[in-house]
């Protein structure tokens, strides 16, 4: 089963703008994580965000999340054509080392 | 610094064949997982491996069964293959137990099974 849910399924962009891909989840969790996979090819881990901490930054990956909502949001500045890729957020319930449940996943195109 | 590595990367089968897809952790590492994707789909949990045991199972057949070798690597065995099985198989990696483990995971290139 699904745990998370990416939002928007498929997203468009130009070089140089912003991408907002967003993931609810409906269980309690220990951390949330988003993983980037390139066509067919295996997951690599972005970012980590514990649940108790609203937002983390990496080099132009910010991540926020709202526990509350059961929502988090990965945003990607300036985008380039390399980040073309799909980005899937990832739970683990309640302990870390638990099984991540993954969502479907957002399509991101940037085109230069 | 070798990372996970599977085998084969790709394979096709006829239904009701078994298959062995192969995984090999990161150095260091000692907990394998293994996911199954179908097309355009999210990773999904089939198992996980700490010392030779399954330690956690998702909603899978019991035509899936695992393995882990004492040098912690792992097979993913699948029996009476069915056409819903092609999808790319995916190991990860990882240290449970290490001191401040969070969570992340290492994941393979993966295998790609395509059932006839």
């Amino acid at each position: 089963s699904q745990q998370g849910e990416e939002d928007p399924q498929a997203l468009s962009i130009q070089e140089g703008e912003n991408a907002t891909m967003n993931c609810s989840y409906k269980t309690s969790i220990n951390n949330l994580q988003w993983y980037r996979q390139n066509s067919g090819r295996g997951l690599v881990h972005l970012i980590l965000i514990r649940s108790n901490e609203r937002e983390k930054h990496s080099g132009r990956l910010r991540v926020t999340l709202d526990t509350s909502k059961k929502s988090s949001s990965l945003l990607i500045t300036a985008s380039r054509a390399a980040d073309t890729a799909s980005y899937f957020c990832a739970t683990d319930g309640n302990q870390a080392g638990t099984a991540l449940i993954f969502g479907k996943g957002t399509t991101l195109s940037v085109s230069s | 610094d070798a990372g996970v590595t599977q085998s084969p990367t790709h394979l096709i089968k006829t239904r009701g064949q078994q298959v062995t897809l192969r995984c090999s952790p990161k150095s260091g590492h000692d907990t394998v997982s293994w996911y199954q994707q179908a097309l355009g789909q999210g990773p999904q949990f089939i198992f996980q491996y700490y010392e030779e045991e399954e330690r956690q199972r998702g909603n899978f057949p019991d035509r899936f069964s695992g393995h882990q070798f004492p040098n912690y690597s792992s097979e993913l065995n699948v029996n009476a293959l069915l056409l819903g099985d092609s999808a790319l198989y995916l190991c990860a990696s990882s240290s449970l137990f290490v001191a401040g483990y969070t969570g992340e995971l290492f994941f393979g290139e993966g295998s790609r099974l395509t059932v006839l």
